[in-house]
């Protein structure tokens, strides 16, 4: 199994652009989320799914769009790049969290937006 | 005040060394994860409670539920631990699917 795999690992935004982060697992995990992190904070929830066609917001959702067409992906959208989205981005995915099952964690995409 | 707490924020500590780190949180939970991640690298689950004790090689997580308390334990610390270590919760009821993260733990272990 692959796990978790996230694309790209860097990249750089203008203000402005638009891109979308992409989050794939092969564990036939229902539950995926995204986060991100930023220094002297802990991770921070955007969107997460509990599986395919369900989605919905975390503590920070604002600039950021999700959709879930498949159990395996999970992209995330970035509609208009601004400087406060500079951070590294972490997709996880878990069997459920209902019982507190052990998270998987991509490799991250480090974003910085000029 | 956060939810989830850990102490210290960093850590030194000399080869060999038993290392503690402490996690507190204020909301019932229904499961308690430890977390490893390396400079520049992704996330891994290390542990996940939600009571007593587990062990995995040098690295030990106990959980008290009543004292909303756990700790991480490493014994016989080695450089190739130094990371950051993290602290999550999954609280229950609630009307969200989410963890709840401490900020981290850095540890630096030095030969």
């Amino acid at each position: 199994n692959a796990g978790v795999t996230q694309t790209p690992k860097f990249q750089v935004l203008k203000t402005g652009q638009s891109m979308t982060l992409q989050c794939a697992q092969d564990m036939n995990h229902e539950y995926m989320s995204w986060y991100r992190q930023d220094p002297g904070m802990g991770l921070r929830l955007i969107h997460y799914s509990v599986g395919a066609g369900i989605t919905d917001q975390g503590e920070v959702p604002n600039g950021y769009n999700v959709s879930r067409s498949t159990t395996e992906d999970f992209p995330l959208r970035l509609l208009s790049a601004a400087p406060s989205q500079t951070s590294v981005y972490f997709c996880a995915s878990s069997y459920s969290l209902h019982q507190g099952h052990e998270q998987y964690f991509g490799p991250g995409t480090r974003l910085t937006v000029t | 005040k956060n939810e989830v707490e850990q102490s210290p924020q960093n850590l030194t500590a000399q080869e060999g060394e038993f290392i503690t780190i402490n996690c507190s949180y204020s909301v019932g939970i229904s499961a308690l994860h430890w977390l490893q991640q390396h400079p520049g690298g992704g996330i891994v689950s290390l542990f996940m409670l939600s009571s007593g004790k587990k062990k995995h090689g040098r690295l030990i997580a106990t959980i008290n539920i009543q004292e909303k308390h756990s700790s991480l334990h490493i014994t016989a610390s080695h450089p190739r631990d130094s990371a950051v270590y993290i602290c999550a919760v999954k609280s229950y009821g609630g009307a969200t699917n989410k963890l709840i993260f401490g900020t981290g733990t850095l540890l630096a272990v030095q030969p």
